[in-house]
């Protein structure tokens, strides 16, 4: 059975510091991957997806990148933190018709 | 464009009370529809999903929801509420690869 693992759970960081956060899938194969992220109280906001290795969409210009590179990993990054990027950020898969999330990273930015 | 319409920001129900949770979707051919839950802290688990036939879908934990093409929804129901149903309750369109949420119902159940 596919299994998606994000790490790590929660998370504080300084402003300015850097930020990688780390998605696997398993039991699946080209998977698409997502990044989103949900503010407190508030919906979901598509960041990125991407449908293959290498191959990175932007929904929402911003501090952030994504890369993909593997298959079944998908890495949400910052160069430099700002408070504004705090929140709740969720990965998640798919292959076909469904969309399946990870745990979530609760990132606080102080 | 793609839109999917939460009226509810907020709804409190009594347990053993029965729930609908409305949804309204913007989308020119048909969707596929979804609906999740979210529980604190927690990621999203799929409740059940539309994609064609039979217009009224059964999900986990009890719920379903009815496709209405002339009225461009999708409700969720469950006929009687336990406490453990409280939680972020969001529903979803799918065009392509990309899924687009609404803002979501927080639901509260009372004893």
């Amino acid at each position: 059975s596919q299994t998606i693992h994000q790490w790590p759970a929660t998370l504080v960081q300084p402003v300015g510091s850097p930020l990688s956060l780390e998605c696997t899938v398993e039991g699946t194969s080209n998977p698409n991957l997502y990044w989103y992220r949900q503010a407190a109280g508030r919906g979901l906001q598509l960041l990125f997806y991407s449908v293959g290795i290498g191959q990175i969409s932007s929904e929402v210009p911003q501090n952030l990148s994504a890369s993909r590179p593997q298959d079944r990993q998908f890495i949400l990054s910052s160069k430099k933190l700002l408070l504004s990027d705090s929140g709740f950020y969720l990965c998640a898969w798919s292959v076909g018709r469904g969309l399946f999330f990870g745990s979530g990273t609760q990132l606080s930015v102080l | 464009a793609q839109s999917v319409t939460q009226p509810d920001i907020h709804i409190t129900v009594s347990e053993g009370a029965s729930l609908e949770l409305r949804c309204n979707y913007s989308y020119g051919a048909t969707p596929y529809l979804f609906w999740y839950v979210q529980s604190p802290g927690q990621g999203l688990q799929l409740l059940l999903k539309y994609f064609s036939g039979d217009t009224l879908v059964q999900g986990i934990k009890g719920f379903e929801a009815e496709f209405k093409r002339s009225q461009s929804s999708f409700n969720l129901r469950k006929p009687s509420v336990h406490w453990s149903d409280a939680a972020e309750y969001f529903c979803a369109v799918v065009t392509g690869n990309q899924f687009y949420f609404g803002t979501g119902t927080s639901l509260t159940v009372i004893p």
